[in-house]
């Protein structure tokens, strides 16, 4: 099992649109996990962390399921400006190492 | 606060040059990471470094050299150019962890474009 996988997507949604997105995770003993945005050729950007159960901020809510493994993150109402790469991120070991999902595309579309 | 800075933004190298890749940081992280992304593909950690002084491989160091001599800077060095490092590079940084499952956000710089021909 891959430490970290996800859907590639495309999702394309209409905006004002919820959608919601699933990452898995393989390491059971992880406590803290990332949510980053990655524009087309820009920089991975932190969008949100998990830590315990869930974490929300504005329209993105983002929950940990211990149990299955994985976590979620919602968008309500989407955006046109919400159209990125959305990554998954999972903790590796020492180091602060992070391991990155290769991510899930997410098109808004009017 | 400049955050993360990599120079240069674009570079084009000939097979078998060689060149370094710089990385400043300056919001006193003792962490710093390199990692290159293919298109399409996940970002990939080359080598990083939990202090000045200190710095261990990660998942593709061949090819690579590091160096930290200051906690500001983490320079990576592209010994003998090839095709197969063709590649989009980013450098980030972040604090240590806050306990053994506390990991901490890591902040990218803009990246550095990287073409091999």
């Amino acid at each position: 099992r891959k430490e970290v996988e996800q859907d590639p997507g495309p999702f394309n949604v209409p905006e004002g649109a919820t959608v919601a997105f699933n990452c898995t995770y393989s390491n059971s003993a992880s406590q803290s996990f990332f949510w980053y945005r990655q524009d087309c050729r820009k920089e991975p950007k932190l969008l949100m962390s998990v830590y315990s159960s869930g974490n929300e901020d504005g329209r993105f809510t983002a929950q940990l399921n211990r149990a299955s493994q994985y976590i979620s993150l919602l968008i309500r109402d989407s955006k046109l400006s919400d159209s990125a790469t959305y990554l998954c991120v999972s903790p590796t070991g020492g180091g602060n190492k992070l391991t990155f999902g290769t991510g899930t595309q997410l098109k808004v579309e009017l | 606060n400049a955050g993360v800075t990599q120079t240069p933004k674009f570079r084009i190298l000939k097979i078998g040059q060689s060149m370094t890749l710089q990385c400043a940081q300056d919001m006193n992280h003792n962490y710093m990471y390199w990692y290159r992304q293919d298109p399409g593909m996940g970002l990939k950690l080359i080598y990083y470094s939990v202090g000045a002084g200190i710095t261990d491989k990660g998942e593709v160091p061949n090819g690579y050299n590091v160096s930290r001599s200051t906690t500001e800077d983490f320079p990576l060095r592209l010994e003998l150019a090839a095709p197969s490092q063709t590649s989009v590079y980013f450098c980030a940084s972040s604090y240590p962890r806050q306990g053994e499952h506390s990991n901490q956000p890591q902040h990218f710089g803009d990246g550095t474009r990287l073409s091999i021909l």
